[in-house]
């Protein structure tokens, strides 16, 4: 397996853009989480979802995000309008309930950098 | 509410010394605990977990970690560090699934550790 999959590996844009973070999971994983890394903040869980119905989103900071995973495949994270405090690596994870309980799978991460 | 908290945000060793990252958690009910660790611009990867089996568990590259209730400590060693141990380590909990909570699968992970391995 290609492991998780995300894309752009690497994002610069102006503030007030909006960026769109993309993210393929593991075939046949049914948990798929979006997390920010920062140094401040350190890895923050923004949002899950469990067969592709979003669980729990408490962790997104604010309205301009947004995420979406419209089927088992495909995620995405979106922020309208960035700024520069959104700067941050974004990771996508993906686990199997009926697998080893919460070994989560990351992936290589998309590092956004808002100008 | 779960918590953790990673003792020494750097810690630094010569190579062939032994490791230790310090993990304390919280939790109202028995916990999953892992170690993730995490190279240079990439994502994490699962080192070890404990899930109530075996309370000595071991990982992947020479790490294990100990489950001790009492103390709510898994803290995290290696008996001789090699030059490629260096990266950033994370301890995690969640709730274990016959918590009865909807919070399957979600992890709290620590601030993180920066392991330093001098030749």
């Amino acid at each position: 397996d290609a492991g998780v999959i995300q894309s752009p590996r690497h994002e610069v844009t102006e503030m007030g853009q909006e960026v769109t973070l993309r993210c393929k999971p593991i075939s046949g994983h049914d948990y798929l989480f979006w997390y920010r890394q920062t140094m401040m903040r350190g890895l923050e869980l923004l949002i899950y979802f469990n067969n592709n119905v979003p669980i729990d989103d408490s962790g997104m900071p604010e309205d301009r995000f947004s995420a979406k995973m419209p089927n088992a495949s495909f995620s995405t994270l979106k922020i309208q309008p960035s700024e520069p405090r959104d700067s941050a690596v974004y990771f996508c994870a993906s686990s199997l309930r009926t697998g080893v309980p919460y070994e989560q799978y990351f992936g290589p991460g998309t590092r956004l950098t808002v100008t | 509410a779960q918590s953790v908290t990673q003792l020494g945000s750097h810690v630094s060793v010569s190579e062939g010394a032994l490791v230790l990252l310090r993990c304390n958690y919280s939790s109202s009910v028995p916990p999953y605990l892992f170690w993730y660790v995490q190279y240079p611009n990439q994502g994490l990867q699962l080192l070890l977990k404990y899930t109530s089996a075996a309370t000595l568990v071991k990982g992947i590259n020479g790490f294990e970690a100990e489950f001790k209730k009492s103390e709510t400590s898994f803290h995290l060693t290696k008996p001789s560090a090699h030059m490629s141990d260096a990266a950033e380590y994370f301890c995690a909990v969640s709730d274990s699934e016959n918590a009865g909570g909807t919070s399957y699968g979600k992890l709290t992970f620590g601030q993180g550790t920066i392991l330093t391995v001098h030749p």
